[in-house]
């Protein structure tokens, strides 16, 4: 059974930093683009971040461009997502989720970011 | 980036009928290869979203076949035949085409 478990999440401060981690098992993590997609409280959801299967190709939205950045450890099965100088518009819940050649296949149960003073 | 429109439906919907759920891109999602990259998700109150169609009209795994996708290269449909309790929730129509993958802002379907 395919599960991705987020952690990481929390309040943090407008201009500091926060990294995400996301847990998978149940499948060849390598094998697959892994994305990272969040909603803003009853709000829409808003793709954030792709990588590729090595992690050697990165995309991301103009909107975290320059601040997020996102990674992958495949000898762990992991995937993650630096955050820094956060937002209060970065508030949100982060999902990780699995890009298979359809769409976001599978995705997790998402961590709670908040950013407030 | 490709701009994702997404139509209202006449909730609440009577169990039992039928509801169809439209969505506008603003450039064709049809690729080269003859496939048609618009993905429909349904988000259930309290749960993460899940992929309901692919390819425009490909169900994924274990997802019912009330549930079937069709359109051209900018205007798509999803309609759920004999809607049941559970199909209310928030459905995303998103385009797979190109970076930034884009959503549409979410149709909700209430239940009568």
């Amino acid at each position: 059974e395919v599960q991705l478990v987020e952690s990481g999440g929390g309040l943090v401060q407008p201009g500091r930093s926060l990294k995400l981690s996301c847990a998978a098992s149940g499948f060849t993590f390598s094998n697959y683009y892994m994305a990272w997609v969040r909603q803003a409280p009853k709000k829409g959801l808003e793709w954030v971040a792709t990588i590729s299967t090595s992690g050697s190709r990165t995309y991301y939205p103009d909107s975290v461009k320059g601040r997020f950045t996102i990674s992958r450890d495949n000898a762990k099965s992991s995937l993650y997502l630096q955050m820094n100088s956060l937002k209060s518009e970065d508030t949100a819940t982060y999902y990780c989720a699995r890009q298979d050649v359809g769409g976001f296949a599978y995705w997790g149960q998402g961590t709670l970011v908040t950013v407030s003073s | 980036d490709i701009v994702m429109t997404q139509g209202a439906l006449p909730n609440p919907v009577p169990s039992g009928e039928s509801a169809s759920i439209t969505c506008q891109s603003s450039k064709s999602l049809l690729h080269s290869n003859g496939k048609t990259y618009l993905n429909w998700y349904l988000q259930r109150p309290g749960q993460s979203p899940q992929l309901l169609i692919y390819w425009m009209s490909t169900r994924a795994s274990g997802v019912s076949d009330r549930f079937s996708g069709s359109g051209s290269g900018t205007d798509f449909t999803l309609k759920i035949s004999s809607v049941e309790a559970e199909d209310v929730g928030v459905y995303y129509c998103q385009q797979f085409l190109e970076y930034p993958r884009t959503f549409g802002g979410g149709t909700k379907l209430e239940l009568k």
